[in-house]
């Protein structure tokens, strides 16, 4: 079945650049999202790329694909301590309707 | 500018009482999901709606009913609570398509002693 992983925890100083990896199983995925949720809040959606690009930048967030792998990744450049939330990554399937799979989601700590 | 709204937010609830959660958007949309959320284990669809007066079950429905009698509304039933039933409920909707993305409540944290 469909599955994806990620890493649980990530700890950055503030200004560094934060990386947070995902793998996923379905191939057929077209569209893979990144979304975020600070505590006590649903999801937002950061960014999304579709399965036929390699990469996505959206001001300090970038998105590298690499299909082959089933690995995406989302770099945040210039971390700031508001980025601390948890962060997931889901693909997008068709099953009798358009669902997400989502991640168990990483948490990203950015420490002063 | 509400988008999806989720009552109540908090609830605490004995063991084989019922309650009804409730979601309500206002963007029109067509698709609507209730999704349960559990420390390490990401989100997980309970059932979703395509349109209204139509339900379907998702990854995990067991113990839960819904009704979409109002295109706006999506109400998800707890029938008799297990302390299983114990997590963060979210409700989400988007518009038909492929890439159309999710929005999000703000979620109900549902404890069952």
């Amino acid at each position: 079945g469909e599955d994806v992983e990620q890493s649980l925890f990530l700890s950055v100083r503030e200004g560094d650049s934060s990386v947070i990896n995902c793998t996923y199983t379905d191939s057929s995925s077209t569209y893979l999202y990144w979304y975020k949720q600070e505590p006590g809040a649903g999801l937002q959606l950061l960014t999304y790329i579709f399965s036929n690009m390699d990469m996505k930048q959206d001001q300090r967030l970038t998105v590298l694909l690499n299909k082959k792998d089933k690995h995406l990744s989302l770099r945040i450049a210039d971390t700031q301590t508001g980025d601390s939330a948890i962060y997931f990554c889901a693909e997008s399937i068709w099953d009798s309707s358009y669902k997400l799979i989502f991640g168990s989601g990483t948490r990203l700590l950015v420490r002063p | 500018n509400a988008g999806v709204t989720q009552t109540p937010k908090f609830r605490v609830l004995k063991t084989g009482q019922s309650m009804t959660l409730l979601c309500a958007q206002d963007m029109n949309h067509e698709y609507m999901y209730w999704y349960r959320q559990d420390p390490g284990m990401g989100l997980r669809l309970i059932h979703y709606s395509v349109g209204e007066g139509t339900t379907a079950k998702g990854e995990v429905p067991d113990g839960y009913n819904v009704s979409r009698l109002k295109k706006q509304n999506f109400l998800l039933g707890l029938e008799s609570a297990a302390p299983s039933q114990t997590s963060v409920y979210f409700c989400a909707s988007s518009d038909f398509g492929e890439n159309q993305p999710q929005h999000f409540g703000d979620g109900t944290r549902l404890s069952i002693l």
